[in-house]
């Protein structure tokens, strides 16, 4: 069983509608969890970084994680036709050992926004 | 502020050849990590330098190498290459190991 889950999709939904992206995992002692986006070509780029759980808001982008449940999200709302891509959630323990530098990533799912 | 920068962006190799990709960190970035992503096993993490010093290493042979120069430069090596090396290796940079970590563009390995 892979430490990291992530349904790689494909999801395709229409211009404006609201995406829901998910990941569990297993290893309790991950604390920093982030969401990327890669386009093709392209190097995955940082769009969400939260410690511990709770939420957080950035502009169109809502990260959420339930460390209970070992459960991370990211929501897109009003999604564009530039934000298909591909989404990749990452986990990483406290510095340290076998985490220094250490993301672990989930297969990412490949979304497509058409107009 | 420049990103992080990895050439050459495309390289072409036969079996049991060796190669070497380079990384350039966001300026005053000491922490080089460096991943492999390939459409079966996605991204997976090879190893960490911090101050010239590899702190952290992943499940890979010791055929992967790297090191880190003194600007915080960092290189990778691949020594007897294999089919399955074939891969996009990707670097990431941030001020200390567990801060949010940027990516360059990756490196586009192919090997015959």
């Amino acid at each position: 069983q892979k430490e990291v889950e992530q349904d790689p999709g494909p999801l395709s939904v229409p211009e404006g509608a609201i995406v829901s992206l998910n990941c569990t995992y297993s290893n309790s002692a991950f604390q920093y969890f982030m969401w990327y986006r890669q386009y093709s070509r392209k190097g995955p780029e940082l769009l969400m970084y939260t410690y511990s759980s709770g939420n957080k808001e950035d502009g169109r982008f809502t990260a959420q994680v339930d460390k209970s449940s070992k459960y991370i999200s990211l929501f897109i709302r009003d999604s564009q036709p530039s934000d298909s891509a591909t989404y990749l959630c990452a986990m990483s323990g406290d510095a340290g050992g076998t985490s220094y530098g250490k993301l672990t990533f989930g297969q990412g799912t490949i979304l497509t926004v058409h107009p | 502020k420049a990103g992080v920068t990895q050439t050459p962006r495309y390289l072409i190799k036969t079996r049991g050849q060796q190669v070497t990709l380079s990384c350039s960190p966001i300026s005053g970035h000491r922490s080089v990590s460096w991943y492999q992503q390939t459409p079966g096993q996605g991204l997976q993490f090879l190893f960490e330098y911090f101050s010239e010093t590899q702190r952290n290493k992943g499940n890979f042979p010791g055929r992967f190498s790297g090191r880190q120069f003194s600007n915080s430069r960092s290189e990778m090596n691949v020594s007897t290459l294999e089919l399955g090396d074939s891969a996009l290796y990707l670097c990431a940079s941030s001020r200390v190991g567990n801060q949010p970590q940027h990516f360059g563009d990756g490196t586009r390995l192919s090997i015959l």
